[in-house]
């Protein structure tokens, strides 16, 4: 069974570009969270997709956007970088079902710069 | 607006000795909460959760503790190990699965050899 697998590991960006963050959930999983996790704080949620569909969104503006796939791997997409949005993204997967279908595991993230 | 504190930044205990690691929340829908560790360069892994139904509960050498009235839970490792040493984080979800989880800016645990 493998676990959470999240591409690239370390990613440097400039202000203005565009970037894309990858996550493979872990088997048997068909739930995807993306949370950011700024220098000194607790993740922050971002979005979750469920079957291909926004599930729920934190406190983001708009050029945060994802997507799921039938496979149920994931893309955080980032329009318009800024300085602020360096930091760690984290992706999580979780089932629906089952005993385990409140706990939601992570992958390592990416370390995301802006400059 | 913080709806998961941990107040204590950081820790430090001897190896062997219990190390106790609390959390406040403020929102009452919260019915649902984890602890999870942290290691540098590392994804947060799960240890152990609650639901709010339950006051304690027990894996191995970790216990949570759960007081609904006063909005409070409380990690206990006995005995600490050295390996420990990592950033603890609490987090709390809602009803419902896979709700979001909203968590807490960690402590740092040190267990001293």
């Amino acid at each position: 069974e493998t676990g959470v697998t999240q591409s690239p590991t370390h990613l440097i960006k400039t202000r203005g570009q565009q970037v894309t963050l990858r996550c493979s959930s872990q088997s048997g999983h068909n739930t995807v969270s993306w949370y950011q996790q700024a220098l000194g704080q607790g993740p922050q949620f971002i979005f979750q997709y469920y079957r291909e569909e926004e599930n729920g969104r934190g406190n983001f503006p708009p050029r945060f956007s994802g997507l799921q796939f039938p496979n149920y791997s994931s893309e955080l997409n980032v329009n318009a970088l800024e300085l602020d949005d360096s930091a760690l993204y984290l992706c999580a997967s979780s089932a629906t079902k089952g005993t385990a279908k409140n706990i939601q595991y992570f992958g390592a993230g990416t370390r995301l710069s802006v400059l | 607006d913080q709806q998961v504190k941990q107040n204590s930044p950081s820790l430090s205990v001897q190896e062997g000795r219990i190390s106790i690691l609390n959390c406040d929340y403020t929102n009452s829908m919260f019915d649902y909460f984890l602890w999870y560790k942290k290691y540098p360069a590392e994804g947060p892994t799960f240890l152990i959760s609650i639901s709010s139904i339950k006051d304690k509960n027990e894996d191995g050498r970790f216990t949570v503790f759960l007081n609904k009235s006063a909005k409070h839970l409380s990690l206990h490792i006995v005995p600490s190990q050295p390996g420990d040493s990592a950033v603890y984080f609490c987090a709390a979800s809602g009803t419902g699965a896979n709700s979001k989880l909203t968590f807490g800016k960690g402590i740092t645990l040190s267990v001293r050899p």
